[in-house]
């Protein structure tokens, strides 16, 4: 069945660094693929997003391009800052509309 | 439009006894999903409907777990006989068939501990 592999955490990094996590999926044809951020105490955001192949998601610095080549989904930002740190969930979209997640990578941001 | 609202936000029940949990999804939003999400994982679909029909549900799903969404709009979750293992944040969400990606937008969950 349909599947995805992330990097596991965490992941600590000082301010300004720059960020990757990797992301892998297993799916029937091109699903669409998401990252989602939980920041602490809060609720599940969509973070960015893309629906085809060779698509680019961005928001906030951060972006991703959707690899069928590769299979892939990394999510990059070139600086990192504190208010970075959260669990960030790479994610693809299922044949019944539900979305399938992957096991999150905790992101810690020194100042 | 506050978003998906959940309640209550946390529960702590005693093994055995029933609970049950409401969403309410973004108005106008016509599919609403039921996740899990326990310590450390990322969130597990349980079930989904459309407007008020229930179309799916995950072998997750046990004979003790039963949703409704009547008239297509709040749905609820409940869980019979509650076992420890059923302690996670049960998370809804909801998205609209206008968006050709269905964008979930998920809401602040319920924290269930069952002791």
């Amino acid at each position: 069945g349909d599947s995805v592999t992330q990097m596991e955490g965490p992941v600590t990094l000082s301010e300004e660094a720059f960020l990757t996590i990797n992301c892998t999926y297993t799916a029937t044809g091109y699903p669409s693929l998401f990252w989602y951020v939980q920041y602490p105490g809060e609720g599940l955001q969509l973070l960015l997003k893309a629906t085809k192949a060779d698509d680019k998601g961005s928001n906030k610095g951060f972006e991703a391009t959707y690899r069928k080549e590769t299979t892939s989904f990394h999510l990059e930002k070139g600086s990192v800052q504190v208010s970075d740190s959260a669990v960030y969930f790479c994610a693809l979209r299922g044949s019944q509309g539900n979305l399938i997640f992957g096991k999150g990578t905790k992101l810690s941001v020194k100042p | 439009d506050t978003g998906v609202s959940q309640d209550p936000r946390h529960k702590i029940t005693k093994r055995g006894q029933n609970v049950t949990f409401r969403c309410d999804p973004i108005s106008e939003h016509n599919r609403l999903y039921w996740y899990r999400q326990t310590l450390g994982q990322g969130p597990e679909f349980l079930t989904y409907f459309q407007n008020e029909a229930q179309l799916e549900k995950s072998r997750l799903l046990s004979d003790r777990f039963s949703a409704e969404r009547p008239k297509g709009s709040f749905s609820t979750l409940e869980i019979q006989r509650t076992e420890q293992g059923d302690s996670a944040m049960y998370l809804c969400a909801s998205s609209s068939y206008r968006d050709r990606a269905f964008e979930q937008y998920f809401g602040p969950g319920t924290r269930l501990t069952v002791t």
